[in-house]
């Protein structure tokens, strides 16, 4: 069965420091990865995806994102975070149509 | 391109009571989805449609809930016999094609007393 696992739930930065959050997936084929932010009251919103080819994307907001197909992993980096990054981040695969979604890591920047 | 809207945004309503909400997707989109999503979770699938065949189902829908989108545009989603445990964000989102980026709406806040 396919998942999605972001090992951290809660990660707390100062603003200014760099950001890397973390996602693994269990899945037997080259995934579809993405990145997903959410702000309180809102909907989710796409940062990023990998579908193939360079295994280091680029985002929106400055973000980026690393496959690793050893590791199974797709973490998402940021080299200087603002106090509006924070938010609720969500990994997602997509397998058949359909995504599935890691558990979310909360981040809270530090003034 | 105006996105992903649902309406209502937030529902009060009381046990066994029935809910319906809307989603519309963005036009040209052919795929919709429905997903629920909990305090402190991911959103989990619920059912997608292509165009207004309803392709599949999660076993998340018990029979109380019932999705549709009768000419390929909006989609509702109803609930009957509402249970607390019905309490949840429930998010549509849409897509062109098959594995593409879904886009999502702001979702609808379902609070069953």
């Amino acid at each position: 069965a396919q998942s999605v696992t972001q090992p951290d739930i809660h990660i707390t930065v100062s603003e200014g420091a760099s950001l890397e959050l973390r996602c693994n997936y269990s899945y037997g084929a080259t995934p579809y990865l993405f990145w997903y932010v959410q702000s309180p009251g809102q909907g989710l919103q796409l940062l990023l995806k990998y579908f193939s080819g360079d295994t280091l994307v680029q985002g929106i907001k400055g973000f980026e994102a690393e496959f690793k197909r050893s590791q199974s992993s797709f973490n998402l980096r940021k080299p200087s975070v603002h106090w509006s990054d924070a938010a609720e981040y969500f990994c997602a695969v997509v397998n058949f149509n359909k995504f599935y979604f890691g558990s979310g890591t909360k981040l809270n920047v530090k003034p | 391109d105006t996105g992903v809207s649902q309406d209502p945004r937030h529902k009060i309503t009381k046990r066994g009571q029935n809910v319906t909400f809307r989603c519309d997707p963005i036009s040209e989109h052919n795929r919709l989805y429905w997903y629920r999503q909990t305090l402190g979770q991911g959103p989990e699938f619920l059912t997608y449609f292509q165009n207004e065949a309803q392709l599949e189902k999660s076993r998340l829908l018990s029979d109380r809930f019932s999705a549709e989108r009768p000419k390929g545009s909006f989609s509702t989603l109803e609930i009957q016999r509402t249970e607390q445990g019905d309490s949840a964000m429930y998010l549509c989102a849409s897509s062109l094609v098959s594995g593409d980026t879904q886009y999502f709406g702001p979702g609808t806040r379902l609070t069953v007393l």
